[in-house]
């Protein structure tokens, strides 16, 4: 069965503390994997799309990485803006994409 | 440009009843999703429409059904209205034909209570 699982669940870091997210995945014939971050009340805004493993792609202090069977969200030196939860998504066979459950981040000034 | 747009933002409803969402997709987009989003779920994908077709389905009761206009403007229908029901609707847009690996722009969302 595909699946998408995002760990931690929630995480909370002093600002500057630099850390990961994860996202492991269980689909064949990956064509993609998609960030997310949503902030509450809001929908999700796209952040990466990463196609094949090795690949990386940056934006601000957001670095997310591929491999064959995860991704990694590293978030260097955040700010309490960074708060947010990040949701990793990838579409399977058939077209229907599958999100995790995300991960809740939260940044203390 | 103009984002995603949806409305309307909060419903209320008892159970039994019926309820029609709307989505206006970014100009020049033609594929249109729905998501329901919950807290124990997470988001889980309802249907996408390319050009008035209905292209995917997840895994949803028939109680939620969903068209596409001429215009790229879409509409959910949820019939019969369960207290599990209750959750957040979003609905994404996304640009460039059918590549599924397009990024999706997603509007605010409808929140749905069902009382």
């Amino acid at each position: 069965e595909d699946q998408v699982t995002q760990s931690p669940e929630a995480l909370r870091l002093q600002e500057g503390e630099s850390s990961s997210l994860n996202c492991s995945y269980t689909v064949s014939g990956l064509r993609g994997l998609f960030w997310y971050r949503q902030d509450p009340g809001k929908g999700p805004e796209f952040l990466f799309t990463l196609y094949s493993a090795g690949e990386e792609k940056e934006k601000e202090r957001l670095k997310a990485t591929l491999t064959k069977k995860e991704s990694f969200l590293h978030i260097t030196a955040p700010k309490p803006e960074d708060s947010a939860t990040y949701l990793c998504a990838v579409p399977p066979p058939g077209d229907k994409i599958i999100f995790g459950k995300g991960t809740r981040l939260h940044i203390l000034p | 440009k103009a984002g995603v747009t949806q409305t309307p933002r909060y419903l209320i409803k008892t159970r039994g009843q019926q309820v029609t969402l709307s989505c206006s997709p970014i100009s020049g987009h033609r594929s249109v999703s729905w998501y329901q989003q919950t807290p124990g779920q997470g988001l889980q994908f309802l249907f996408e429409y390319f050009s008035e077709t209905q292209r995917n389905k997840g895994n949803f009761p028939g109680r939620f059904s969903g068209r596409q206009f001429s215009n790229s403007r879409s509409e959910m229908n949820v019939s019969t209205l369960e207290l599990g029901d209750s959750a957040l609707y979003l609905c994404a847009s996304r640009g460039g034909g059918l590549a599924i690996y397009n990024e999706q722009f997603f509007g605010p969302g409808t929140r749905l209570t069902v009382l």
